[in-house]
């Protein structure tokens, strides 16, 4: 596609609900991203992927969130049991080559997640 | 850990003025850094990217610039326009962990208003 397209676009939950985010990242890129954006700061790292491989997951909050990719395309975000403190937007983004120094992430529009 | 921090955190100022805003990064060991655009409920637009071993990066109004040795980076924008109001994060690439595909630290972001 032309970009990073994420579904859905708003989501609210109840706390307690499981919840999966969707990445479609642009066609032929090596490296996804999710990035996860509280309300007035900047993005931070959840985890990474080498296309189908996971290869650092260091930024994910607690073992509530799991992220795959399992054909090395479209990636999903699921967070069980929300939380309220889960509430953010969550941001993915992509990239040609699998090395940072080539590495120009594009990013999508994100999913705003509200868990009340 | 790399830290990174924006300076200021808002800024106004009138139709045409030129403009400063300012990056600074705690560990120089950086593959990039990336400066964004955050448009309201909107995800990140890629501005520049100055690769670690370039100084300065220029597109239409917009100049980034880049010091590792002293971990700053300035984006200059010229003649100022309504349209540049959003707010502007800049990200470094790191390889934290010895791992080479560069996830991003952003800073928290200059919001911009630029009133006719």
């Amino acid at each position: 596609g032309a970009g990073v397209s994420q579904s859905p676009r708003y989501k609210v939950a109840k706390r307690g609900q499981d919840v999966a985010l969707r990445c479609d990242p642009i066609s032929g890129h090596v490296s996804l991203f999710w990035y996860q954006q509280a309300l007035g700061q900047g993005p931070e790292f959840l985890t990474y992927f080498q296309n189908e491989a996971q290869l650092d997951k260091s930024g994910l909050p607690s073992d509530r969130f799991f992220a795959e990719r399992p054909e090395g395309s479209v990636s999903t975000l699921k967070i069980q049991r929300t939380q309220q403190e889960d509430s953010a937007v969550y941001l993915c983004a992509s990239s040609f080559s699998g090395l940072a120094v080539y590495n120009e992430q594009f990013f999508g529009p994100g999913t705003r997640l509200t868990v009340l | 850990k790399q830290e990174v921090t924006q300076i200021p955190a808002a800024l106004s100022v009138p139709e045409g003025e030129n403009l400063v805003l300012n990056c600074s990064f705690t560990d120089s060991a950086i593959y990039n850094l990336q400066w964004f655009r955050q448009d309201p409920g909107k995800g990140l637009t890629s501005l520049l990217l100055i690769q670690s071993s370039q100084r300065e990066q220029t597109s239409g109004r917009l100049n980034a610039s880049l010091d590792k040795s002293s971990g700053r980076s300035t984006l200059y924008i010229a003649a100022s326009q309504p349209g540049d109001s959003a707010t502007y994060l800049c990200a470094a690439s790191s390889n934290a962990g010895g791992t080479s595909y560069g996830k991003l630290t952003f800073g928290q972001g200059t919001i911009l208003t630029v009133h006719p």
